[in-house]
C-alpha cells in the first residue's frame, strides 16, 4: 500500500514570496489533514478535509494560508505572502473517517523563509 | 478543550535500560490516546493507541502504554532500549465524540547511549 506522498520535500523562499505544497493521501482515505510543525514543537492542525469539504480550519491563518481539495483526493496548501515565522515542516496526513482511526503521515515539506 | 503535557523534552537512557516517556492529558470528554514516533526527516508513525477496553496497550517495536484515568496519564514504556529507538516521541489526544482534532504534545527526544 502506497503511503501519503508530499512534494516538494524542501523549499527555500524569501519573505513575501508565495509557495505551494502538494499532498496525495492514501487511496480510499476520506479525511485529509495539513499540520504545521515548528522546530521543537508538536504538529499543529491547520486544516482538516472530509472528502472535498472543510471540517476544521479554525487554526488556519486565513489572511495568508489557503488550501483546497477539489476532487476529494489530492490537496494543495498555499502560503501567500510568506513570513519568517512560517518556517516549519508542513505535514500532510490522511485517515479513515472516525476519530479513533490512525492518521498516516507523509514525510513532510521543510519550508525555510529567509 | 483538550491538551497534552509531555514531561521532559529530552530523555537519555543507556542501551538495555528501561524507557519511560511521560504523558498527561486533559480532556472534557473520554479521550482516544496515541503515541507517535518521528525519525529525522520523516513523518510521524503510530506506535500504539488507546480507544476503549483494555487499559494496557501494546504497540510496535516492544513499546506499551497504560491508560490511567485516575491519573489522566498515558505513559509510554519499553523494558529494554535499543539504539534504533532514538527518535522523537509525541503523545496525542483526540475526542471520542464531537470531532476528530488530534492535539499533540510538545514531544520528547529520546537518546540511547551505547
Amino acid at each position: 500500500e502506497a503511503g501519503v506522498a508530499q512534494s516538494p520535500r524542501y523549499k527555500i523562499i524569501e519573505k513575501r514570496q508565495s509557495v505551494a505544497f502538494w499532498c496525495n493521501p492514501i487511496s480510499g482515505h476520506a479525511t485529509l489533514y495539513w499540520y504545521q510543525q515548528i522546530l521543537g514543537q508538536g504538529p499543529k492542525l491547520l486544516i482538516q478535509f472530509q472528502n472535498n469539504g472543510v471540517v476544521d480550519d479554525s487554526q488556519l491563518p486565513k489572511d495568508r494560508f489557503s488550501a483546497e481539495r477539489l476532487k476529494g483526493v489530492d490537496s494543495t496548501l498555499k502560503i501567500q505572502p510568506a513570513k519568517l515565522e512560517d518556517s516549519a515542516v508542513y505535514l500532510c496526513a490522511s485517515s479513515l473517517e472516525r476519530s479513533y482511526n490512525e492518521q498516516f503521515f507523509g514525510p513532510g515539506t521543510r519550508l525555510t523563509v529567509l | 478543550a483538550q491538551s497534552v503535557t509531555q514531561l521532559g523534552s529530552h530523555v537519555s537512557v543507556s542501551e538495555g535500560a528501561l524507557v519511560l516517556l511521560r504523558c498527561n492529558y486533559s480532556s472534557s470528554v473520554p479521550p482516544y490516546l496515541f503515541w507517535y514516533v518521528q525519525y529525522p526527516n520523516q513523518g510521524l508513525q503510530l506506535l500504539l493507541k488507546y480507544t476503549t477496553g483494555a487499559t494496557l496497550v501494546k504497540g510496535i517495536n516492544g513499546f506499551e502504554a497504560e491508560f490511567k484515568k485516575s491519573e489522566t496519564s498515558f505513559h509510554l514504556t519499553k523494558p529494554s532500549a535499543h539504539m534504533s529507538d532514538a527518535a522523537e516521541y509525541f503523545c496525542a489526544v483526540n475526542k471520542m465524540r464531537g470531532g476528530s482534532r488530534l492535539t499533540f504534545g510538545e514531544g520528547t527526544q529520546l537518546t540511547v547511549n551505547p
